[in-house]
């Protein structure tokens, strides 16, 4: 157990629709990554926040946004899906940033329909 | 900006048989390197990293792996590999605070023979 959690395990929706995937970190981690892992496109990083602020922007579609709270969970918002959006959607916790280790969530299968 | 290279997408070895897999990097100074392990079905999982001194990295599970800077490589080894080793590896290069770009690799697939 890596002390990452995520919620909700799996998620089935339908074109068009909006998903909330949630993540709460480590106790006592700053950073929150995410990433989506396909068949097609492998391990994709997204975002990243550090202590409530954006930090490193990778490969996030427009459609898609993120937060950090002051509780340091973190939200991905996913909106407009389509049916390429199915992947599984992980979290990462680490102390810091940068370098740190990274700790990996259990993360969350989205479906598409 | 750095990236990672994993040269073999899917490595088939006998169980018994030593393991070695391969990541290059490029980066323009010393990189933080880390090896992480995807068993079906489940999230990441550090197998272990370099961050500076010892070039010969020991982790879990009985991998090591060793930084040549010469080469640009941290290749992953194992003497002798377990049924139970059959998952996804990922190499992965962080940079210092502040320059915050994070560049996993391809992944290597792992599959075990009997």
């Amino acid at each position: 157990d890596s002390g990452v959690t995520q919620t909700p395990k799996h998620l089935i929706t339908a074109t068009g629709q909006r998903v909330t995937l949630r993540c709460s970190p480590r106790s006592g981690d700053l950073s929150v990554y995410w990433y989506q892992q396909s068949l097609d496109q492998g391990l994709q990083f997204l975002i990243q926040y550090y202590n409530g602020e954006e930090r490193a922007k990778g490969n996030i579609l427009e459609r898609f946004s993120a937060q950090q709270f002051p509780d340091l969970h973190s939200e991905l918002n996913l909106s407009s899906l389509e049916l390429g959006d199915s992947a599984l959607y992980f979290c990462a916790s680490s102390v810091r940033s940068g370098g740190d280790t990274q700790y990996f969530g259990p993360g969350t299968r989205l479906t598409v329909l | 900006a750095q990236s990672v290279t994993q040269p073999d997408i899917h490595i088939t070895v006998s169980e018994g048989a030593s393991l070695e897999l391969r990541c290059n990097y490029s980066y323009g100074a010393t990189p933080y390197l880390f090896w992480y392990v995807q068993s079906p079905g489940q999230g990441l999982q550090l197998l272990l990293k370099y961050f500076s001194g010892d070039t010969l990295v020991q982790g879990i599970k009985g991998f090591e792996a060793e930084f040549k800077r010469s080469q640009s490589s941290f290749n992953l080894r194992k003497p002798s590999v377990h049924w139970s080793d059959a998952a996804e590896y990922f190499c992965d290069v962080g940079v210092n605070f502040g320059n915050e770009k994070l560049t996993f690799g391809t992944g290597t697939r792992l599959t075990i023979i009997p």
